[in-house]
Parts: C-alpha cells; sequence; structure tokens
C-alpha cells in the first residue's frame, strides 16, 4: 500500500524556519518525481515545489522561490522542505504528492505550518 | 503563476449532470493536455479523478469525465449521487517543470 506520512508541521514565528520531511512507503520512492503542493485554511491549493526522481531537477513557485528548498533521499525513502523566512501567507497544509507523467497521483494527508506571532 | 478560473459552486439533483470548468490562458493549456481533476472531501486529502484531460485512474467511476477546449477544462459528472458532494479543483502542467491549480469549485448534491 502506497503511503507518504508527513511531518514537521507546527507553529513558528514570522521569519522564521521549519522542515518538512515527507516518508514514503509502499512503492520504489527514486523511481517517481515528488513535489510539494500547500492549502492555506479555506482556501485552495498551490502547487509550490517540485524535485525530479534522482534530484538533479528543481523547480519552486514564485512565491517561494528563494526562501524554500526541497531534497530528497532516496536511500531513506524520505522527501524534505526546508521553508526559511515564513511569512503569515505561508501558513496552510503542506501536502506531500508523488508525481508520475506529470500527474500528482498520490497524496499524503498533509502537515499544518502555522506562522504568527 | 494565477490560478485557473473555476466556478465557487455548483449543484445538481441525484441522477442530474453537473459541469464544472476551469479556465486559463493559452500558455496554462497549451503544454501536452496534462490536465487532471481532484475531488477533496472535508478534512481530507485531494484524490486525482481525471488525468490527462480525459483518462480515469483505476477505481474512479465512469459517470466522471473530462474534457478539454482551447483555454477552457471541464469536469462533468451524471448521475449524480450523494457522495459526490465535495471540493473539485482542475490543474494544468504549464511548462518549466511548474503546475497551476484552479482556485475550486464546491459541489452541493441537492
Amino acid at each position: 500500500e502506497v503511503q507518504l506520512v508527513e511531518s514537521g508541521g507546527g507553529l513558528v514565528q514570522p521569519g522564521g524556519s521549519l522542515r518538512l520531511s515527507c516518508s514514503a512507503s509502499g512503492f520504489i520512492f527514486g523511481d517517481y518525481p515528488m513535489n510539494w503542493v500547500r492549502q492555506a485554511p479555506g482556501k485552495g491549493l498551490q502547487w509550490i515545489s517540485h524535485i525530479n526522481h534522482w534530484g538533479g531537477d528543481i523547480s519552486y513557485a514564485d512565491s517561494v522561490q528563494g526562501r524554500f528548498a526541497i531534497s530528497r533521499d532516496n536511500a531513506g525513502n524520505q522527501l524534505y522542505l526546508q521553508m526559511n523566512n515564513l511569512r503569515d501567507e505561508d501558513t496552510a497544509v503542506y501536502y506531500c504528492v508523488r508525481d508520475i507523467d506529470w500527474k500528482f497521483d498520490f497524496w499524503g494527508q498533509g502537515t499544518l505550518v502555522t506562522v504568527s506571532s | 503563476q494565477s490560478a485557473l478560473t473555476q466556478p465557487r459552486s455548483v449543484s445538481g439533483s441525484p441522477g442530474q449532470s453537473v459541469t464544472i470548468s476551469c479556465t486559463g490562458t493559452n500558455s496554462d493549456f497549451g503544454v501536452d493536455d496534462h490536465v487532471s481533476w481532484f475531488q477533496q472531501n472535508p478534512g481530507k486529502a485531494p484524490k486525482l479523478m481525471i488525468y490527462d484531460v480525459t483518462k480515469r485512474p483505476s477505481g474512479v467511476p465512469d459517470r466522471f469525465s473530462g474534457s478539454k477546449s482551447g483555454n477552457s477544462a471541464s469536469l462533468t459528472i451524471s448521475g449524480l449521487q450523494a457522495e459526490d458532494e465535495a471540493d473539485y479543483y482542475c490543474s494544468s502542467y504549464v511548462g518549466r517543470l511548474s503546475w497551476v491549480f484552479g482556485g475550486g469549485t464546491k459541489l452541493t448534491v441537492l
């Protein structure tokens, strides 16, 4: 059974940092590109970052470019999102999402990040 | 990277058909027809319902269908059922390893 389990969310002050993790199981993690997608409370979905299966191709939404960094550890079946200089508008549930052939076919349950003083 | 435009809400009675539109620009829908639709129930993660404009993943009922014309994509749900009540989001691959989502549509089954 495919499982994606996010962790690392919590309350952080504006300007602070947080590192999210996503633990993958039930499939060959290193065969799949991965993404982070977020959803602010009561709002829609927003794609924020992509990493290809071996970590050589990475992209970001304009809203997080230069502040967030995606990475992966294929040996440990882990996806990460390092978030720096956090802003109020970064408050959201962050989903770890598997990607195959340009479609998001499996989502984790999400981890909530709250940026507030 | 502006969001695709979806109606805020649609509604229909059981057994009826409803269509949810998703409108963008030439650049939003011009890359290889990688348009997807997701269903999201309250407090749950999104679920892939349609991909590549018209394809259904295994397990998704054939009551769900997708289409695209020009700068607009659509999701049609026929034979509406109470369990279809949820939020629905479109998304499109816009090239250079980037994706954009629609703002979401709340479907109410009357």
